[in-house]
Formats: C-alpha cells, structure tokens, sequence
C-alpha cells in the first residue's frame, strides 16, 4: 500500500513569490494534517482537515490556507512567501480525526531566497 | 513557556549503553502522548505510545506520569541504529487531532 505522498519533494522559491504544496493520504484515511518543522524544531501544526472540513489551525498567519478535496488529498498554500517560511513542510495522514494513527510522509523542503 | 519540553541534546553514548529521554507537558488537559523517531532529514515515525500504566516494547519502556505532567523513554542496550531524534508528542481531545511535538532530542550512539 502507498504511504503518504507529498510533492513536490524539494523547492525553491523567491520572497513574495506563492507556493502550493500536495498531499495525497493513505487510501481510506480521511484526515490530513500540515505541520512546518524548521531546523532543530520540532513540527509546529498547521492545519487538520477531517471529512474535507477545517478542524484544526495552527497560529499561523492568514497567507496560510488548506483544503481538502474530496477524495481525501490536501493543498497547502502559503503566498507572499517570506525567508523565514524555508521549512521542511510536513503532511500527515490519520482514519480519523483523533490524534492516534497518524503517519507522516516525507515532506516538502522548501527553500526561500 | 512551550507546551511540550524536553531535554536539550545531544546525547552521546557508547553501544549497550542505558540512555533516558525526559520531557514535560503544560497542558493538563492532554490525554494523549506518544514517542516519535525521526532520522536525519525524514519524516517522524511513530516509536510507541504512552499509556498511564508505563509500557514496554523490546528495549524501549515508556512511562507517563500525569501529576508530574512528566514522560519519559528508556532505551537499553543502545545499537547503533538507534541513533536519531526522539520526540515527545502530546495531544489533546480538545484540539482534535492537533499532535504538540516537543523540539526533539537527538541520540548519537558509537560503536
């Protein structure tokens, strides 16, 4: 069975400039998380989305959004990047809502110049 | 004051060695905690939950102490494989699914 899938894997993109991140979950899992996890942090949450509704943010600025499609897969949207949002960017995907059962998948790395 | 803390790194320790991970919650409210494991450059992956009674898997014991607002992860006889981050993780039902990691710390065991 596939995992969760994130794409792209690496990315480079330059301040005030906008990026989308995707995330597929593992087949029958209806929740997807986000999570930023700078350098010698641990993963700071972003967002949850269950059943294609927001049930979770994170105290992140309002130039993050998320949403969740209807077969499950998510889009992370970050504009008027800053340097400081360089981060490996991180999708996690659960059954349900709860905080068990989650797993990770290997993240985007975003880099901003 | 972060709602999850552990203790800084890093641990350097030589195979077969005992090595023992602290970390401390603020929320009371929290019902959920967990060790997670990230290598280098990856992902977390789960290691094991926590559960109030302490709980064992192989060469890892996890122990949780709600008063204390205190977990903690034991790892015996280190191998060199076990070398990594080890995050405290820590949820509550109120938040949903929100997971609250701690900054991680990071194990390096020599041969």
């Amino acid at each position: 069975d596939a995992g969760v899938t994130q794409s792209p894997t690496h990315l480079i993109k330059t301040r005030g400039q906008q990026v989308t991140l995707r995330c597929s979950p593992i087949s029958g899992h209806k929740s997807v998380s986000w999570y930023q996890q700078v350098l010698g942090q641990g993963p700071q949450f972003i967002f949850q989305y269950y059943e294609k509704e927001e049930r979770g943010r994170g105290n992140f600025p309002d130039r993050f959004s998320a949403r969740q499609f209807p077969n499950y897969s998510s889009e992370l949207n970050v504009n008027a990047l800053l340097l400081g949002d360089s981060a490996l960017y991180l999708c996690a995907s659960s059954p349900l809502g709860g905080g068990y059962g989650y797993t990770f998948g290997s993240g985007t790395r975003l880099t901003v110049v | 004051r972060k709602e999850v803390e552990q203790d800084p790194g890093p641990f350097n320790v030589p195979e077969g060695a005992t090595v023992a991970f602290n970390c401390t919650y603020s929320n009371s409210a929290s019902q959920s905690f967990f060790w997670y494991r990230q290598d280098c450059r990856k992902e977390p992956k789960l290691l094991m939950s926590v559960y109030s009674s302490g709980n064992e898997d192989g060469r890892f014991t996890a122990q949780l102490n709600r008063a204390s607002q205190y977990i903690s992860l034991l790892i015996r006889d280190s191998k060199l494989s076990d070398s990594a981050t080890y995050l405290c993780v820590v949820n509550n039902p109120n938040q949903g699914g929100k997971l609250i990691f701690g900054q991680g710390t990071e194990l390096s065991v020599k041969p």
